[in-house]
């Protein structure tokens, strides 16, 4: 009955290579979000998206994109992976759209490890 | 965008203290503010809300009050208890880029001393 879960929770990879995180909700939630903890800790928001509209933090490098094949999924694809892509990605969700109170869900975070 | 500070990295407290965490903003002022604890290897975890319109809020041994006037949130942890130790972090909506996304700020982790 996990409310937000992604998958894998450990991934170790090689640079250059393309990886993907899966990320589902069964909150039933309008929105989902990308969000990157680096190794000091500071958590930083990447993407929202909500009834199709995507809004991308502009210091996110074009090789993250995020795939959103239904409302209860937002998976994040990441291109020729470098070494400073090594960093927890949390996946998030909250109920409701533009302009009202809300508070986020997040997963258990998947740790991405760029060999 | 908004730029948050919290006011340490760390705090030590003893069991039974009331631990009181800071969070200040500088640009403008948000309609509400919110605190998340997270535990090490776990995602934040979503503790109160208050509103703008707040001076204070209360969920069991936790007190949140909201101060728009000195751009600033205190949040206070009463009796404190070791399994109180955990990073505390404060979060107001972006403006910048839609009032539902989140800016978080780099939190506090709270010890809390037997």
């Amino acid at each position: 009955d996990t409310a937000v879960s992604q998958t894998p929770k450990y991934l170790v990879t090689q640079m250059g290579n393309d990886k993907s995180i899966k990320c589902e909700q069964n909150l039933g939630h309008d929105t989902m979000y990308w969000y990157k903890q680096d190794s000091k800790k500071f958590l930083k928001i990447m993407f929202s998206y909500n009834n199709k509209e995507l809004i991308i933090n502009e210091t996110v490098p074009n090789r993250f994109s995020p795939k959103s094949p239904d409302k209860a999924h937002l998976n994040l694809h990441i291109n020729s992976l470098e070494l400073g892509d090594s960093a927890v990605y949390f996946c998030a969700s909250s109920p409701r759209g533009r302009g009202l109170n809300t508070e986020a869900f997040f997963g258990q975070g998947t740790r991405l490890t760029v060999v | 965008s908004q730029k948050i500070e919290q006011n340490s990295e760390a705090l030590n407290i003893q069991e039974g203290k009331t631990a009181t965490l800071t969070c200040n903003y500088t640009n403008y002022s948000p309609a509400y503010l919110q605190w998340y604890r997270q535990d090490p290897g776990r995602g934040p975890v979503f503790l109160l809300l208050i509103r703008e319109n707040e001076k204070e809020k209360r969920k069991e041994r936790l007190k949140v009050t909201f101060d728009t006037t000195l751009k600033q949130s205190l949040f206070h942890i009463t009796a404190s208890q070791p399994a109180d130790s955990a990073t505390y972090l404060c979060a107001l909506p972006d403006s910048g880029a839609g009032s539902y996304q989140l800016t978080f700020g780099k939190g506090t982790k709270l010890s809390v001393i037997p």
